[in-house]
């Protein structure tokens, strides 16, 4: 498997609370992405990034915000976490913008109550 | 983004019966990637198609990007209980952005 490393792995926490999810790599890939997986949703793009302080919406940001202030540090945050966020979270990699594959990591699952 | 349709969402076959998950877009798509995800496990890259009308194939596993590159399929003959997953088909946008859309995905269920 691909260096990529997601925490934490698993967290609940509450309503209006802000979260940030870690996604780290030792590969030195340029792109990262964040991707969230729901039921009959399949992946969808949150934000991604493709170098260092340059990111990007992707389908579904609004509610998320993104850093990236290290190549192998992209952080996920949930200003003010909702119920509708509770969702398995995953970071991916890759090498280039185009016709190369990502490598993913583990995912986190993130409960708001 | 580009969008990718993908059909069906669920399929269920006895073990030994062949399997096809279809992708479909209403845009020329600039090339197609394909993987496979296990039950609790996180999606693997299975193969990329780039060419118009491209056949590739990987043991039992027969993948296809249309002549028109706007749609592509995967078919895996003699199914097994190993095939269990979701199987996504992705696409990079255009641009050259580095934005990777993925399909809703296809869960595939094989009864022993």
């Amino acid at each position: 498997d691909a260096g990529i490393t997601q925490s934490p792995r698993h967290k609940v926490t509450e309503t209006g609370t802000p979260v940030t999810l870690r996604c780290h790599q030792t590969e030195n890939h340029r792109y990262m992405y964040w991707y969230r997986q729901d039921p009959g949703h399949g992946l969808r793009l949150i934000h991604y990034s493709y170098g260092v302080k340059d990111t990007d919406k992707g389908e579904v940001s609004d509610g998320y915000s993104v850093s990236r202030s290290k190549t192998e540090d992209f952080l996920l945050t949930l200003e003010s976490a909702t119920s509708s966020q509770t969702s398995v979270y995953f970071c991916a990699i890759s090498l280039g913008p185009l016709n190369t594959e990502a490598f993913f990591g583990q995912g986190t699952r993130l409960t708001v109550v | 983004g580009q969008q990718v349709m993908q059909i069906p969402q669920y399929q269920h076959v006895q073990e030994g019966e062949d399997f096809t998950t279809y992708c479909n877009s209403s845009t020329t798509l600039s090339n197609i990637q394909w993987y496979k995800q296990r039950p609790g496990g996180h999606p693997v890259f299975l193969i990329q198609l780039v060419k118009s009308g491209e056949v590739k194939k990987q043991k039992r596993l027969t993948f296809q990007f249309g002549e028109a590159k706007k749609n592509s399929s995967l078919h895996i003959t003699a199914t097994q209980t190993t095939d269990v997953g979701t199987y996504f088909c992705a696409n990079h946008g255009s641009g050259n952005t580095g934005k990777l859309i993925f399909g809703q995905g296809t869960t595939l269920q094989v009864k022993p």
